[in-house]
């Protein structure tokens, strides 16, 4: 694994059904973050974490749950999907918050719910 | 609220300059980047600025005034490949970036 990964690349889902989007990064990074990208829109942060063991929640977390067990893991679940939450999900990482600690990105999960 | 405005899509020709502009309402400062989207891929870094003034690297250029808070990209002999978006995006007093939404360079032969 080479800097960040998310599985799966793309999910078509009924609404109403769970689903959990991974994140891993090998890069040792202490922060990570959940962005979720609409056309015509900014990303938009879901949900974040500044270092294992701790999360919070960004400017759009309802319907989003995360968890952050580890350093590598970041996984976003969606307890119940609606339509609305069809987008393109992209997991970023940065080594701290503050500088220029850029933020990575991961390849995106394409999420369409039905 | 917070707010960071660009515009929709530009359009250059191969070879020449175009200059990206960025405007910027947030709570709090903490740096501007400035970040390249291919179409169906996900972003790069391209730039980092906390400090007034210019910024470069090689054929691109960002450029930060803090107080009238504006930022732009200057991208120099411009090529094909560097059709794509471009995303400019302010830290704020929480440390977390607050994005705008975009803009997508078409570059013509």
């Amino acid at each position: 694994i080479a800097g960040i990964t998310q599985a799966p690349t793309s999910q078509i889902l009924a609404a109403g059904r769970r689903m959990t989007l991974r994140c891993t990064q090998d890069m040792r990074h202490n922060a990570m973050y959940w962005y979720r990208q609409d056309l015509g829109l900014g990303l938009r942060l879901i949900h974040y974490s500044n270092t294992a063991g701790t999360t919070g929640k960004g400017e759009v977390p309802d319907g989003y749950s995360v968890s952050r067990a580890n350093t590598d893991d970041f996984p976003l679940t969606l307890a119940s999907a609606v339509p609305s939450q069809t987008s393109v999900y992209f997991c970023a990482s940065s080594e701290g918050l503050a500088g220029a600690n850029e933020q990575f990105f991961g390849p995106g999960t394409r999420l369409t719910v039905l | 609220g917070q707010n960071i405005d660009q515009p929709t899509e530009m359009t250059a020709t191969e070879g020449a300059i175009v200059q990206i502009n960025c405007t910027y309402q947030t709570s709090g400062f903490n740096g501007l980047f400035w970040y390249q989207q291919h179409a169906g891929e996900a972003p790069t870094f391209l730039s980092y600025n906390v400090l007034d003034g210019l910024e470069e690297k090689g054929r691109f250029s960002s450029f930060l005034s803090r107080s009238k808070g504006y930022s732009y990209l200057l991208l120099k002999e411009l090529q094909m490949k560097d059709s794509a978006s471009y995303l400019c995006a302010v830290r704020d007093s929480n440390y977390q970036l607050i994005w705008g939404a975009g803009t997508k360079l078409i570059i013509k032969p």
